[in-house]
């Protein structure tokens, strides 16, 4: 079973709109965390934004938020006023496991597109 | 200069050859991995390592070896490539995700591999 879900393979976005990156997990373990990371053509993976399984509110770090649904399982990226530069491939990944243990799984990510 | 670095950057080689992507870092970190990017399927773990006398296997490990030099140091070798080894292959490092930690990867580069 897929723990990390990605289900737009490609998504487009308008100049200076918001865009919604979709991702749902599946764990058991009640520690976890959740991370954002962006790959441009370059190919560098550059990480964006995290969500602790038990942080109270929902990640921010300027233009990107996380969308955290605990119940859903859900850990959407939200990109505000989308740049020419916002395109690339977006990773959502997933940390599980006691801190002795612990690695990062990747969805197969989105690719976007800032049309201007 | 990079925190993470990969050499080679780019590699084309033939199938049935031995082929060693090397990844050094400066960060400190004790957790390394290696993962694989394919089109579509996203990254992939190979091998990861917690410490010098720490080795793990990832989803993927078949076809590949590792070995922790140093803490600095963790290589990833292709005893015999085969054409379905062409990949972009990243390295990364860790920390424990303790205090403000997130434990977020850190990633080199990239190595682009071509098996023909």
């Amino acid at each position: 079973a897929q723990k990390i879900t990605q289900t737009q393979p490609g998504m487009f976005v308008q100049e200076k709109e918001a865009v919604t990156l979709d991702c749902t997990y599946d764990t058991s373990d009640p520690s976890y965390g959740l991370f954002w990371y962006k790959q441009p053509s370059s190919g560098e993976m550059i990480f964006l934004i995290y969500q602790g399984s038990y942080d109270q509110q929902n990640a921010t770090e300027g233009r990107y938020s996380l969308n955290f649904q605990k119940a859903r399982k859900s850990a959407n990226l939200v990109i505000s006023a989308s740049q020419l530069g916002d395109s690339a491939m977006y990773f959502c990944a997933m940390r599980e496991g006691e801190d002795s243990s612990y690695k990062l799984i990747f969805g197969s990510g989105t690719r976007l597109l800032v049309r201007p | 200069d990079a925190d993470v670095t990969q050499t080679p950057r780019n590699r084309i080689t033939k199938t049935g050859k031995r082929i060693m992507l090397e990844c050094s870092q400066t960060k400190g970190h004790d957790r390394m991995y290696w993962y694989r990017q394919d089109p579509g399927l996203g990254l992939r773990l190979i091998y990861y390592s917690f410490d010098v006398k720490d080795i793990n296997k990832g989803e993927i490990s078949d076809g590949y070896s590792v070995s922790r030099q140093a803490q600095a140091k963790f290589s990833l070798s292709l005893e015999s490539a085969i054409p379905n080894q062409t990949a972009l292959y990243f390295c990364a490092t860790s920390d424990l995700p303790t205090g403000e930690g997130t434990g977020e990867l850190f990633f080199g580069e990239g190595s682009r591999l071509t098996v023909l």
